[in-house]
């Protein structure tokens, strides 16, 4: 598609689970961003991936949390052992390179712990 | 550490009427500055950019200045309609290369 896509728009999971949230981004766009919004919130950086570079993985909150991208294209965050504090929207942006200006973000992922 | 603020009280603007929102930061100077508009259950839609060494920019009824003295990237709407009515989030990238992002602000045009 032409944007960047997102699954699932809503998940409702109980305290204890993990899960798997995706995005799948736009062709040829190298740079690939997760971000966390609380309510009310600023977007708060979780990862990012270049390329073939590591990822910075300087913003995952803690251990639970961790972020694989495949072949350079369809990413996946995963929260092991969510907690209540895990809920919030989960967004993926996509930009041509790290540093560049503009980031297209998806629709984002609802999550909520219960 | 780096930050970005905004106003975080809704601003209430009469239709027609010029929106202006505030963006400052905080303990670094960022080369550049975006402004994006978020609709409830939707991403960020990026609007426009702003340098450094630019003073003001301009993109139909929008308008995002950038004072590096008062640390300060003001945006305007003029004519504001009701379907301008959402929340505008700043950002700014630091010296990692990612975008620290502002609470946003909710404008609401009344009609």
């Amino acid at each position: 598609g032409a944007g960047v896509s997102q699954s699932p728009s809503n998940k409702v999971t109980e305290k204890g689970k993990d899960v798997e949230l995706r995005c799948d981004p736009i062709s040829g766009h190298t740079a690939l961003y997760w971000y966390r919004q609380s309510l009310g919130q600023g977007l708060e950086f979780l990862i990012y991936f270049q390329g073939n570079s590591a990822p910075d993985k300087s913003g995952l909150p803690s251990d639970r949390f961790s972020a694989e991208r495949t072949g350079g294209s369809v990413s996946t965050l995963t929260i092991q052992r969510t907690q209540q504090e895990d809920s919030a929207v989960y967004l993926c942006a996509n930009g041509l390179a790290v540093g560049t200006d503009t980031q297209y973000f998806g629709p984002g992922t609802r999550l909520t712990v219960l | 550490s780096q930050k970005i603020e905004q106003n975080s009280e809704a601003l209430n603007i009469q239709e027609g009427k010029t929106a202006t929102l505030t963006c400052n930061y905080t303990n670094y100077s960022p080369a550049y500055l975006q402004w994006y508009r978020q609709d409830p259950g939707r991403g960020p839609v990026f609007l426009l950019l702003i340098r450094e060494n630019e003073k003001e920019k301009r993109k139909e009824r929008l308008k995002v200045t950038f004072d590096t003295t008062l640390k300060q990237s003001l945006f305007h709407i003029t004519a504001s309609q009701p379907a301008d009515s959402a929340t505008y989030l700043c950002a700014a990238m630091d010296s990692n290369y990612q975008l620290i992002w502002g609470a946003g602000t909710k404008l609401i045009i009344k009609p």
